[in-house]
């Protein structure tokens, strides 16, 4: 069964580095997500990606915040500085079509120090 | 706006008991449900969801839900608890059912613990 992969499992940075996470969502799915989950938080959304652009953001999303598909297979998160406060568990996911599931990858942990 | 809650934050249960995990939202518009499984150190997990049709929806590792419209309810449930079943459960909508991208709305978890 496919999956939906992220790499890598866990980030240490320190605050004021750039970051990038990766995700390798299923291949046929055509809406991308990014998901963060604070360490006992609930899971809270941050942005929806559909076909090249991005579809919606949350006021967590701040210019700080990128995504990018580069290569029709990976679909990248990117902070620019990393705070104290961004130190989360990043969840990307995938669907197919509106009313699919979405699967979610493993999640990688982001540690900024 | 779209909301979901989960009233416990914590349910214990015995090896071989029923289990159920509550849920309530609020929605404008028809609701997307699911309900996702998170094991320690370890993703998202699909369980289940409900779009339309029969209010009883099974779904992986015996576990169903059932919707109820009237008390905007979509409690999980599961006839005979196994200590495997120790995890953190998830409540979600979909945020919108008119947006094709639209994000999911996650209620704040409940830690199931299941004793042998």
């Amino acid at each position: 069964e496919p999956e939906v992969t992220q790499t890598p499992s866990h980030q240490v940075t320190q605050m004021g580095q750039e970051v990038i996470l990766r995700c390798v969502p299923i291949s046929n799915h055509l809406y991308f997500y990014w998901y963060r989950q604070i360490l006992g938080q609930k899971v809270e959304f941050l942005v929806s990606f559909y076909n090249n652009e991005i579809s919606e953001k949350s006021e967590i999303f701040d210019d700080q915040f990128s995504v990018e598909r580069p290569d029709g297979s990976n679909f990248t998160l990117k902070i620019r500085s990393t705070k104290l406060e961004d130190s989360a568990m990043y969840f990307c996911a995938g669907t197919l079509g509106s009313t699919d599931t979405q699967y979610f990858g493993p999640g990688t942990r982001l540690t900024v120090l | 706006a779209q909301s979901v809650a989960q009233p416990e934050d914590q349910v214990n249960v015995a090896e071989g008991n029923p289990l159920t995990v509550k849920c309530t939202y609020s929605v404008s518009g028809n609701p997307y449900l699911f309900w996702y499984v998170q094991y320690p150190n370890r993703g998202l997990q699909f369980l289940l969801k409900y779009i339309t049709g029969d209010n009883l929806v099974k779904g992986s590792y015996g576990f169903e839900a059932e919707f109820n419209k009237s008390q905007t309810s979509f409690h999980l449930k599961k006839p005979s608890a196994l200590v495997s079943d120790s995890a953190l459960y998830f409540c979600a909508v979909r945020d919108s059912v008119y947006s094709s991208a639209s994000k999911i709305i996650f209620g704040s978890g409940t830690r199931l613990s299941i004793r042998p």
